[in-house]
């Protein structure tokens, strides 16, 4: 049974700096991963999608990486605002042939500070 | 593009009764995916919808029942409602076309008093 688990939990930082967040999955067969926020009492926001077989992608500020094979991933946000404040979600898909159902982890909530 | 749209937004029920919340994909996805958000958890996997047929379903008791209709729009059912189905009711959209990337609505939040 797949499970995915977020770390840390919350993490507060001041404007600027540069974050890590983690995420880690205990089976690696999966379809692809995806990262995504969500603001308070609000649905999610796709932020980043990558497929079983690339090991990075980059939007903007942020870029996330995937290894498979150690079953981890990490959403890297560079020179962090305020406007950034939210839950960060990460997400496995399941093979694509039963379905592509997406487990989640319980999240980080990030807090940028002015 | 409108995106997903789900409604209604929020939603009071007393238990036993029974409730229908609706999605709309976003267009040019044909994949309905319904998931249960419980406050400070993530998102669970409820059951998930593909030319009008149930293709996948997570731990949920059969009170859950959906459709999926010819233009892709969806319904998720709940029957003899507990309290412990007040969460927010999340609805994504994809595609094979888009690998399956998630889109997601901004939820039904339902409340069993």
């Amino acid at each position: 049974k797949q499970e995915v688990t977020q770390i840390p939990a919350a993490l507060s930082v001041p404007e600027g700096e540069n974050l890590v967040l983690n995420c880690s999955f205990t089976d690696s067969a999966i379809y692809n991963l995806q990262w995504f926020r969500q603001d308070p009492g609000k649905g999610l926001t796709s932020l980043l999608l990558i497929q079983s077989s690339q090991r990075e992608q980059t939007s903007g500020r942020l870029n996330a990486s995937l290894d498979k094979s150690s079953g981890r991933s990490t959403l890297y946000i560079a020179a962090s605002q305020p406007g950034d404040s939210a839950t960060y979600l990460c997400a496995v898909g399941g093979s694509n042939q039963a379905g592509t159902a997406l487990i989640f982890g319980k999240g980080t909530t990030l807090s940028v500070s002015s | 593009d409108a995106g997903v749209t789900q409604s209604p937004t929020h939603l009071i029920k007393t238990r036993g009764q029974q409730v229908t919340l609706r999605c709309s994909p976003k267009s040019g996805h044909d994949t309905v995916s319904w998931y249960q958000q419980a406050l400070g958890q993530g998102p669970q996997f409820i059951f998930q919808y593909y030319e009008e047929e149930e293709r996948q379903r997570g731990n949920f008791p059969d009170r859950f029942s959906g459709h999926q209709f010819p233009n892709y729009s969806s319904e998720l059912n709940v029957n003899a409602l507990l309290l412990g189905d007040s969460a927010l009711y999340l609805c994504a959209s994809s595609s094979d076309r888009g690998g399956y990337e998630q889109y997601f609505g901004p939820g039904t939040r339902l409340t069993v008093t």
